[in-house]
């Protein structure tokens, strides 16, 4: 049983780009969150996407967007990359019925920004 | 919104010694606390939760323990072995409409084994 898959698994941009990471949902889960995680750093949570639609959302500008495709899968967009957006980001999975608890985070996409 | 602080950023212990994690939160409406284990490379996993209708929880080796009235919560790890070098993350988040995945986390600990 395959977990979070996420893709790429490393990705370099230039400053005023922009950049689309993907994610696939563990078998059974229906819901996915994004999250920042600079270098050193506990992750910041970006968004949760439930039914297609943006459910929860941290302190991120709108730069940061995202979008649920009918089959649970995910994607972050981030507009005019900005070097501090160089992070690891993370997909994590949950049930929504079961209430969001013991979530699963997949290996996340280091991105750079140059 | 929740802030949650996490002591000591590094921690090295002997092969067979406990270890112990503290953290605290500000949002006395949190109720959830997860810890997860993100070793070099991969995506933290998650190692054992609690919420705040009890004050402790353990799976073997490992411990939780959570005082609501001064919101703080450990972890605990026993007969600590070489596989459990890692960085470890506290979590808190209070309920929501829409479940509990937007958790705050503190700001890890480098937890290092030593044989």
């Amino acid at each position: 049983d395959a977990g979070v898959t996420q893709s790429p698994t490393h990705l370099i941009k230039t400053r005023g780009q922009q950049v689309t990471l993907r994610c696939s949902p563990k078998s059974g889960h229906d819901t996915v969150s994004w999250y920042q995680q600079a270098l050193g750093q506990g992750p910041q949570f970006i968004f949760q996407y439930y039914e297609e639609e943006e459910r929860q959302r941290g302190n991120f500008p709108d730069r940061f967007s995202g979008h649920q495709f009918p089959n649970y899968s995910s994607e972050l967009n981030v507009n005019a990359l900005l070097l501090g957006d160089s992070a690891l980001y993370l997909c994590a999975s949950s049930f929504r019925e079961g209430g969001g608890y013991g979530y699963t985070f997949g290996s996340g996409t280091r991105l750079t920004v140059v | 919104g929740e802030n949650v602080e996490q002591h000591p950023s590094t921690l090295s212990v002997q092969e067979g010694d406990s270890a112990v994690i503290k953290c605290t939160y500000s949002d006395s409406a949190s109720n959830y606390f997860p810890w997860y284990k993100q070793e070099l490379g991969k995506g933290p996993q998650l190692i054992i939760d609690i919420r705040s209708n009890v004050g402790e929880k353990k799976d073997q080796r490992i411990a939780v323990t959570l005082n609501k009235t001064a919101k703080h919560f450990s972890l605990h790890i026993t007969e600590t072995q070489p596989e459990d070098s890692a960085v470890y993350f506290c979590a808190a988040t209070p309920p929501s409409n829409f479940g509990n995945e937007k958790l705050t986390f503190g700001t890890g600990t480098r937890l290092t084994i030593i044989p």
